[in-house]
């Protein structure tokens, strides 16, 4: 079935450190690609996505890039702060649908 | 705006009570979503909302899990008889058609 991996499970990097996250998914078909921040007793909160037919697009400090033909997308923070700490999700599409898979979430740690 | 609402936002139980949770979306969205989220894994769909109608249950365990969506607003969701492996935050959604979820806070079920 579809599948996406995510890694590293865990990364703390000092302030104002890049910090890059990787998902590897598994189904061809996947043409949406969003990235969600969950911070404790929250709910998961959209924070950036890129569709199949983008390489690469940027907000602010953050960005998300696409490599469609190893069918795997990184995002990457730069000059991260301390309330960039959360547990990051990435997803991707099933099929071309609007149904996601998630990863499996990395724990984000910026230390001060 | 608000966002989506669920209550309680924590609940204990034993091992075969039932329990259910609550789900107030943001107005006006059409699609509604519940997710289950075991400690240390992404969210998984359990089932889907489209108004009133169920669009995918595929995943929902149908022998302990129910739900419904009456009048296209609110959502509850009910596990009847509870097993120890239901341990999980259930996460609701909501969204414009098909588009950007947007989850509420969670509710917290620990089985003992």
């Amino acid at each position: 079935g579809e599948n996406v991996e995510q890694h590293p499970s865990t990364l703390s990097v000092q302030e104002g450190d890049s910090a890059v996250i990787k998902c590897t998914y598994s189904d061809s078909a996947s043409n949406y690609f969003p990235w969600y921040k969950q911070e404790l007793g929250k709910g998961p909160q959209l924070i950036i996505d890129i569709r199949s037919n983008v390489g690469e697009k940027k907000d602010q400090r953050i960005a998300v890039t696409l490599n469609k033909t190893a069918k795997h997308f990184s995002l990457h923070i730069t000059e991260t702060q301390p309330e960039d700490s959360a547990v990051y999700f990435c997803a991707a599409s099933i099929r071309g649908t609007y149904k996601y898979i998630f990863g499996t979430g990395t724990r984000l740690k910026v230390l001060a | 705006e608000a966002g989506v609402a669920q209550s309680p936002r924590y609940k204990i139980i034993e091992k075969r009570q039932s329990v259910a949770f609550w789900c107030n979306p943001i107005s006006g969205h059409a699609t509604l979503y519940w997710y289950q989220q075991i400690l240390g894994q992404g969210p998984k769909l359990l089932i889907q909302f489209q108004n009133n109608g169920v669009v995918d249950d595929s995943q929902l365990p149908k022998d302990r899990f129910s739900a419904e969506r009456l009048k296209g607003v609110d959502s509850t969701l009910k596990i009847q008889p509870a097993k120890l492996e239901d341990s999980a935050v259930y996460l609701c959604a909501s969204s414009l058609e098909s588009g950007h979820r947007y989850f509420g806070p969670g509710t917290r079920l620990t089985v003992t």
